[in-house]
Protein backbone atom coordinates (compact mmCIF):
# COMPACT_ATOMS: atom_id res chain seq x y z
CA UNK A 1 0.00 0.00 0.00
CA UNK A 2 1.40 3.58 -0.71
CA UNK A 3 2.53 5.56 2.24
CA UNK A 4 4.04 8.89 2.74
CA UNK A 5 4.11 9.38 6.10
CA UNK A 6 5.34 13.03 7.63
CA UNK A 7 6.85 13.99 11.09
CA UNK A 8 4.59 15.51 13.25
CA UNK A 9 0.96 16.16 12.46
CA UNK A 10 0.76 19.40 14.56
CA UNK A 11 3.69 21.41 15.60
CA UNK A 12 4.23 25.23 17.40
CA UNK A 13 7.53 27.17 17.14
CA UNK A 14 8.70 30.37 18.14
CA UNK A 15 9.55 32.95 15.64
CA UNK A 16 13.38 32.50 15.09
CA UNK A 17 13.67 29.13 15.41
CA UNK A 18 15.01 26.64 12.94
CA UNK A 19 12.56 24.59 11.70
CA UNK A 20 12.60 21.35 10.22
CA UNK A 21 9.56 19.05 8.27
CA UNK A 22 10.57 15.53 7.08
CA UNK A 23 8.81 13.50 4.57
CA UNK A 24 9.44 9.59 4.34
CA UNK A 25 7.63 7.48 1.01
CA UNK A 26 7.93 4.21 0.78
CA UNK A 27 7.28 3.54 -2.82
CA UNK A 28 10.86 4.13 -4.51
CA UNK A 29 9.41 7.05 -6.04
CA UNK A 30 11.85 9.71 -7.65
CA UNK A 31 9.95 13.03 -7.65
CA UNK A 32 8.82 14.45 -4.41
CA UNK A 33 7.45 17.68 -3.50
CA UNK A 34 6.28 19.81 -0.84
CA UNK A 35 3.31 22.52 -0.81
CA UNK A 36 1.89 24.67 1.38
CA UNK A 37 -2.16 25.21 1.78
CA UNK A 38 -3.44 28.43 3.21
CA UNK A 39 -7.24 30.09 3.28
CA UNK A 40 -8.25 31.44 0.34
CA UNK A 41 -5.08 30.91 -1.46
CA UNK A 42 -5.33 26.78 -2.15
CA UNK A 43 -2.39 24.83 -2.63
CA UNK A 44 1.08 26.36 -3.23
CA UNK A 45 4.36 24.55 -4.34
CA UNK A 46 7.15 25.35 -2.64
CA UNK A 47 10.33 23.06 -4.09
CA UNK A 48 10.44 19.60 -5.48
CA UNK A 49 12.96 17.05 -5.94
CA UNK A 50 13.47 14.53 -9.04
CA UNK A 51 16.49 13.05 -7.85
CA UNK A 52 18.91 12.56 -4.84
CA UNK A 53 20.62 15.82 -4.15
CA UNK A 54 18.61 17.60 -6.94
CA UNK A 55 16.11 20.11 -6.00
CA UNK A 56 13.82 22.75 -8.22
CA UNK A 57 12.09 25.96 -6.62
CA UNK A 58 8.40 25.64 -6.92
CA UNK A 59 6.25 28.61 -6.67
CA UNK A 60 7.03 30.41 -3.24
CA UNK A 61 10.63 28.99 -2.17
CA UNK A 62 11.79 32.37 -0.51
CA UNK A 63 12.09 31.36 2.96
CA UNK A 64 12.45 28.01 3.16
CA UNK A 65 15.08 25.49 1.39
CA UNK A 66 15.23 22.09 0.90
CA UNK A 67 17.72 18.63 1.75
CA UNK A 68 17.54 15.33 -0.16
CA UNK A 69 19.76 13.09 0.60
CA UNK A 70 18.36 9.90 0.26
CA UNK A 71 16.33 8.80 -2.21
CA UNK A 72 12.89 8.20 0.40
CA UNK A 73 13.16 11.42 2.60
CA UNK A 74 12.49 14.64 1.69
CA UNK A 75 13.09 17.43 4.39
CA UNK A 76 11.65 21.26 4.10
CA UNK A 77 13.96 23.60 6.68
CA UNK A 78 12.63 26.91 7.29
CA UNK A 79 15.76 28.83 8.38
CA UNK A 80 14.27 31.36 10.41
CA UNK A 81 10.54 30.93 10.94
CA UNK A 82 8.01 33.77 11.03
CA UNK A 83 4.41 34.21 11.88
CA UNK A 84 3.47 34.09 7.81
CA UNK A 85 4.73 30.96 7.41
CA UNK A 86 2.13 29.52 9.83
CA UNK A 87 0.63 27.03 7.68
CA UNK A 88 -0.26 23.50 6.89
CA UNK A 89 2.21 21.93 4.99
CA UNK A 90 2.27 18.81 2.31
CA UNK A 91 4.29 16.80 1.27
CA UNK A 92 4.05 14.54 -2.21
CA UNK A 93 5.48 11.59 -4.28
CA UNK A 94 5.73 10.42 -7.62
CA UNK A 95 7.39 8.02 -10.21
CA UNK A 96 9.11 9.17 -13.28
CA UNK A 97 6.74 6.07 -15.16
CA UNK A 98 4.99 7.80 -17.74
CA UNK A 99 7.06 10.25 -18.50
CA UNK A 100 6.17 11.63 -14.63
CA UNK A 101 3.38 11.76 -15.51
CA UNK A 102 2.38 9.54 -12.48
CA UNK A 103 -0.01 9.60 -9.64
CA UNK A 104 1.23 12.17 -7.14
CA UNK A 105 0.38 10.79 -3.69
CA UNK A 106 0.26 13.03 -0.58
CA UNK A 107 1.42 12.58 3.09
CA UNK A 108 -0.87 13.72 6.19
CA UNK A 109 0.25 17.46 6.60
CA UNK A 110 2.04 18.55 9.59
CA UNK A 111 0.22 22.05 11.15
CA UNK A 112 2.48 24.40 11.74
CA UNK A 113 2.17 27.33 14.06
CA UNK A 114 4.46 30.21 14.51
CA UNK A 115 4.02 31.92 17.24
CA UNK B 1 0.84 29.67 -17.48
CA UNK B 2 -1.77 27.02 -16.81
CA UNK B 3 -4.87 27.89 -14.86
CA UNK B 4 -7.21 26.10 -13.29
CA UNK B 5 -10.72 26.40 -12.20
CA UNK B 6 -13.23 24.88 -10.31
CA UNK B 7 -17.04 24.96 -9.71
CA UNK B 8 -19.00 25.17 -7.93
CA UNK B 9 -17.13 26.81 -4.87
CA UNK B 10 -19.08 25.50 -2.38
CA UNK B 11 -22.66 22.63 -2.37
CA UNK B 12 -24.71 21.94 -0.08
CA UNK B 13 -26.41 18.89 -0.60
CA UNK B 14 -29.25 16.37 0.75
CA UNK B 15 -27.92 12.67 1.61
CA UNK B 16 -29.27 10.70 -1.20
CA UNK B 17 -28.58 13.49 -3.68
CA UNK B 18 -26.06 13.21 -7.06
CA UNK B 19 -23.71 15.94 -7.90
CA UNK B 20 -21.26 16.89 -10.45
CA UNK B 21 -17.91 19.11 -9.84
CA UNK B 22 -16.11 20.75 -13.00
CA UNK B 23 -12.53 21.23 -13.80
CA UNK B 24 -11.69 23.72 -16.41
CA UNK B 25 -8.11 24.34 -16.99
CA UNK B 26 -6.37 26.76 -19.41
CA UNK B 27 -3.74 24.17 -22.08
CA UNK B 28 -2.79 20.90 -22.70
CA UNK B 29 -1.81 18.55 -19.73
CA UNK B 30 -0.44 15.47 -19.32
CA UNK B 31 -1.44 14.41 -16.05
CA UNK B 32 -5.25 15.67 -14.15
CA UNK B 33 -5.89 14.11 -10.75
CA UNK B 34 -8.58 14.79 -8.51
CA UNK B 35 -8.73 14.26 -4.43
CA UNK B 36 -10.93 14.84 -1.81
CA UNK B 37 -9.30 16.70 1.34
CA UNK B 38 -10.57 15.32 4.38
CA UNK B 39 -11.44 17.29 7.79
CA UNK B 40 -8.06 16.37 8.86
CA UNK B 41 -6.59 17.99 6.00
CA UNK B 42 -5.19 14.57 4.11
CA UNK B 43 -5.78 15.15 0.56
CA UNK B 44 -6.92 11.37 -0.83
CA UNK B 45 -6.28 10.68 -4.38
CA UNK B 46 -9.74 9.81 -6.08
CA UNK B 47 -8.41 9.46 -9.75
CA UNK B 48 -5.82 9.89 -12.14
CA UNK B 49 -7.53 10.81 -15.23
CA UNK B 50 -5.77 13.05 -17.82
CA UNK B 51 -8.55 12.21 -20.36
CA UNK B 52 -10.84 9.28 -20.97
CA UNK B 53 -13.87 8.10 -18.11
CA UNK B 54 -12.95 6.37 -14.97
CA UNK B 55 -15.44 5.08 -12.37
CA UNK B 56 -14.97 3.91 -8.53
CA UNK B 57 -18.08 2.87 -6.96
CA UNK B 58 -20.34 5.77 -6.47
CA UNK B 59 -17.50 8.09 -8.05
CA UNK B 60 -17.01 9.17 -11.37
CA UNK B 61 -14.45 10.83 -13.86
CA UNK B 62 -14.51 12.30 -17.02
CA UNK B 63 -11.74 14.33 -18.79
CA UNK B 64 -12.14 15.58 -22.27
CA UNK B 65 -8.60 16.89 -22.80
CA UNK B 66 -9.16 18.52 -25.85
CA UNK B 67 -12.32 20.45 -24.56
CA UNK B 68 -10.10 21.03 -21.47
CA UNK B 69 -12.35 20.18 -18.76
CA UNK B 70 -13.18 17.86 -16.12
CA UNK B 71 -16.52 16.28 -14.23
CA UNK B 72 -16.21 14.59 -11.35
CA UNK B 73 -19.78 12.74 -10.37
CA UNK B 74 -20.82 11.68 -7.10
CA UNK B 75 -23.92 9.75 -6.84
CA UNK B 76 -25.97 8.99 -3.90
CA UNK B 77 -24.08 11.22 -1.79
CA UNK B 78 -23.17 10.34 1.61
CA UNK B 79 -22.22 12.51 4.97
CA UNK B 80 -19.08 11.02 4.56
CA UNK B 81 -18.27 12.72 1.00
CA UNK B 82 -18.38 16.02 2.74
CA UNK B 83 -14.98 17.94 2.35
CA UNK B 84 -13.11 19.79 -0.17
CA UNK B 85 -12.68 18.33 -4.20
CA UNK B 86 -9.79 19.51 -5.31
CA UNK B 87 -8.65 19.14 -9.19
CA UNK B 88 -4.74 19.42 -10.31
CA UNK B 89 -3.01 19.45 -13.44
CA UNK B 90 0.25 19.17 -14.69
CA UNK B 91 2.55 19.56 -17.68
CA UNK B 92 5.29 16.20 -18.95
CA UNK B 93 8.05 19.24 -18.41
CA UNK B 94 6.90 19.99 -15.61
CA UNK B 95 8.87 17.66 -13.78
CA UNK B 96 5.21 16.75 -12.78
CA UNK B 97 4.58 19.75 -10.44
CA UNK B 98 0.59 19.71 -9.56
CA UNK B 99 -1.10 22.92 -10.65
CA UNK B 100 -4.07 23.06 -8.03
CA UNK B 101 -7.95 24.41 -8.67
CA UNK B 102 -9.28 26.06 -5.68
CA UNK B 103 -11.35 23.05 -4.87
CA UNK B 104 -14.99 22.80 -4.44
CA UNK B 105 -16.31 22.33 -0.98
CA UNK B 106 -19.04 19.69 -0.79
CA UNK B 107 -21.48 19.65 2.25
CA UNK B 108 -23.72 16.66 2.65
CA UNK B 109 -26.85 17.07 5.09
CA UNK B 110 -28.09 13.80 6.55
Amino acid sequence: DVKVTQSSRYLVKRTGEKVFLECVQDMDHENMFWYRQDPGLGLRLIYFSYDVKMKEKGDIPEGYSVSREKKERFSLILESASTNQTSMYLCASSSVRRGGRDTQYFGPGTRLTVL
Amino acid sequence: GIQVEQSPPDLILQEGANSTLRCNFSDSVNNLQWFHQNPWGQLINLFYIPSGTKQNGRLSATTVATERYSLLYISSSQTTDSGVYFCAVAYYNQGGKLIFGQGTELSVKP
